[in-house]
């Protein structure tokens, strides 16, 4: 079976740094970007960037460009998010997600399948 | 930036009703670069559709997808108890972040 596994729940005070992990297995690592998804308290999901395991290429979002670090492992098929100075409006539930590439006729079409189980982090004072 | 915009907000049904959740973008989608997600409660989002119409794997097939441009619907042909949840639209546009709907929530009347 195809697994992300995240890391667990944090607590941090605002100005502290942090780092959570999204382990691959069950597929070809190389593969496959590894999205993250920022999803707020009662909020949808907001994608935040994509990196890809091979050649550590990284995409932000412009909304996440210089706020977060991502960055890949690919011996141990394990990716990272990682804040040098968290905020209060950090707090959030934190996904990873594999980007899947899929046929559609004469496309190729995108999904993120399957996703981590979430990464909780709490930032107060 | 591409923005989607899904309507209605929340959608109040009994079982073995039709849903029909709408996913509005702002501006065209080359491929029908859209996918759709169900979120329940604790749970990571769960790939539904993908390239606008092509159902994900293991999902069942009372749920559907179609449109194309900016216009898109997600339908579900009777709901069963376990679909009452979030849905979320997102899209994969070439030129602009992969941005999420708002959600439309599915409940139970």
């Amino acid at each position: 079976d195809v697994l992300l596994v995240q890391s667990g729940a944090e607590v941090k005070k605002p100005g502290e740094s942090l780092t959570i992990s999204c382990k691959s297995s069950g597929y070809t690592f190389s593969n496959h970007f590894i999205a993250w998804v920022r999803q707020m308290p009662g909020k949808g999901p907001e994608y935040m960037g994509v990196i890809s395991p091979s050649d550590s290429e990284t995409i932000y979002s412009p909304s996440f460009q210089g706020q977060v670090t991502i960055s890949v492992d690919a011996s141990t098929s394990t990716t990272y998010l990682h804040w040098r100075s968290l905020k209060a409006s950090d707090t959030a539930t934190y996904y990873c997600a594999r980007l899947l590439a899929l046929h559609c006729g004469r496309a190729t079409c995108h999904g993120f399948d399957p996703w981590g189980q979430g990464s909780l982090v709490t930032v107060s004072s | 930036e591409l923005v989607l915009t899904q309507s209605p907000g929340t959608l109040s049904l009994s079982p073995g009703e039709r849903a029909a959740l709408s996913c509005r973008a702002s501006q065209r989608l080359t491929h029908n670069y859209l996918a759709w997600y169900q979120q329940k409660p604790g749970q990571a989002p769960r790939l539904l559709i993908y390239g606008a119409s092509t159902r994900a794997t293991d999902v069942p097939d009372r749920f559907g997808g179609s449109g194309s441009g900016t216009d898109f619907t997600l339908t579900i042909s009777g709901v069963e108890p376990e679909d009452f949840a979030v849905y979320y639209c997102q899209h994969f546009g070439p030129s602009s972040p992969w941005t999420f709907g708002q959600g439309t929530r599915l409940e139970i009347k």
